[in-house]
């Protein structure tokens, strides 16, 4: 299995811009996790799905940001529109029914300037 | 906010040395994880240890629980170089799925 993939591995984009983050979980799995880190606040969860339903996204900052995931390969986290605080790494992770260890994509860089 | 900290925020030793990181959290747990995270890459899974367990061993780490102090501690022995990394203990909460993180260690060894 090739793992949790994530695109792209780096973004650059300006303020104001939309800004979408893909995540591809590892086959069978039924969570999916989406986390930002930055410097000062570590790791933070900002929404998890089971089953490609949201089940809490209390972490999300605002509303400029939104997640879906229309089927079960596939995750999207769209900001719009970005701002320069938005620059962090995002990951996204999943693990399957019955455990919790989470397998991590390699995270997007995401810089807004 | 997360649930918890690690310490130290970082930690520096020599190559041969043994290395302990400590983590607490605020509210019940099902299960504690440990997880590496190198330099630009995304973290992996280290070792899983349940509220029920207290002490648990998987090659040259050696994971406690104490669930009446509310924390765990991450021991490394015999460190090499490529221990080097940031260490993260992360907690499933009674009653979620919810995977939430501490702040990690960094742990750098010299050669």
């Amino acid at each position: 299995d090739a793992g949790v993939i994530q695109s792209p591995r780096h973004e650059v984009t300006e303020m104001g811009q939309e800004v979408t983050l893909r995540c591809k979980p590892i086959s069978g799995h039924d969570y999916l996790f989406w986390y930002r880190q930055t410097m000062m606040r570590g790791l933070e969860l900002l929404i998890y799905f089971n089953n490609n339903v949201p089940i809490d996204d209390s972490g999300m900052p605002e509303d400029r940001f939104s997640a879906k995931m229309p089927n079960a390969s596939f995750s999207t986290l769209k900001i719009q529109p970005s701002e320069p605080r938005d620059s962090a790494v995002y990951f996204c992770a999943s693990h399957r029914r019955g455990s919790t260890e989470a397998f991590f994509g390699q995270g997007t860089r995401l810089t807004v300037v | 906010s997360q649930q918890g900290e690690e310490d130290p925020q970082a930690l520096s030793i020599q190559e041969g040395e043994n290395a302990t990181m400590n983590c607490s959290y605020k509210t019940s747990i099902n299960n504690l994880q440990w997880y590496r995270q190198n330099s630009g890459r995304g973290l992996v899974h280290l070792i899983l240890i349940r509220s029920n367990e207290r002490e648990k061993h998987s090659g040259r780490l050696r994971v406690t629980l104490d669930t009446s102090k509310k924390s765990s501690s991450l021991l490394i022995t015999a460190s090499r170089a490529a221990d080097t990394a940031s260490y993260f203990c992360a907690k499933i909460i009674q009653g979620a799925q919810k995977l939430v993180f501490g702040q990690g260690t960094r742990l750098t060894i010299n050669p």
